[in-house]
């Protein structure tokens, strides 16, 4: 089963807006991370942020992370035409050994020039 | 440096053929996995190996076999294609044995079973 369960599952915004994309996930983590897939590519990573972090910037790119909640949050700011993509998290269970990292569904984001 | 390759790119089969995917990374990592994307699915994790000589089994490990025999290389093989395994099959590795850093991505395989 998935981990993480992106939403919203699509985003259509115009250039220069925000565009924010949520996650949750179901069990303690040791981190969680964002990654990015253009078309018919592989994942890039983007961002990790540990569970003892709340907030962590990058660029345009700021995440949060509310473990109360086991809740993340991707905001990009500003966005252009070439951050039309799909995005993922990426989580993996805090159980100490090797991880399982696991991938949610998806948030595909359109950006209109 | 070349990150993660996989080979091939694209592949077609026949119901109950065989076939490796081959993937390689040139990073020295000891954690390398492998998974498999379809619509509306995300990725889901088929095995994944903390390195040479030690495989485990991810979400969906039916159909599949995995080796590692050098740190470099992790090779995915489906012993009897069927229509349920065409996909998109992405390697990975990380730098972190635990898998709990950053993972970097091949390409990918477009794989259709017919």
């Amino acid at each position: 089963s998935q981990q993480g369960e992106e939403d919203p599952q699509a985003l259509s915004i115009q250039e220069g807006e925000n565009a924010t994309m949520n996650c949750s996930y179901k069990t303690s983590i040791n981190n969680l991370q964002w990654y990015r897939q253009n078309s018919g590519r592989g994942l890039v990573h983007l961002i990790l942020i540990r569970s003892n972090e709340r907030e962590k910037h990058s660029g345009r790119l700021r995440v949060t992370l509310d473990t109360s909640k086991k809740s993340s949050s991707l905001l990009i700011t500003a966005s252009r035409a070439a951050d039309t993509a799909s995005y993922f998290c990426a989580t993996g269970p805090n159980s100490g050994g090797y991880q399982k990292v696991t991938f949610g569904t998806g948030t595909k984001l359109q950006v209109i020039p | 440096n070349a990150g993660v390759t996989q080979t091939p790119k694209f592949q077609v089969l026949k119901t109950g053929q065989s076939m490796t995917l081959q993937c390689a990374q040139d990073m020295n990592h000891e954690y390398m996995s492998w998974y498999r994307q379809d619509p509306g699915m995300g990725l889901r994790l088929i095995h994944y190996s903390v390195g040479a000589g030690i495989t485990d089994q991810g979400e969906v490990p039916n159909g599949y076999n995995v080796s590692r025999s050098t740190t470099e290389d992790f090779p995915l093989r489906l012993l009897s294609a069927a229509p349920s395994q065409t996909s998109v099959y992405f390697c990975a590795s990380s730098p972190d044995r635990t898998g709990r850093s950053i993972q970097y991505f091949g390409a990918g395989t477009r794989l259709s079973v017919l």
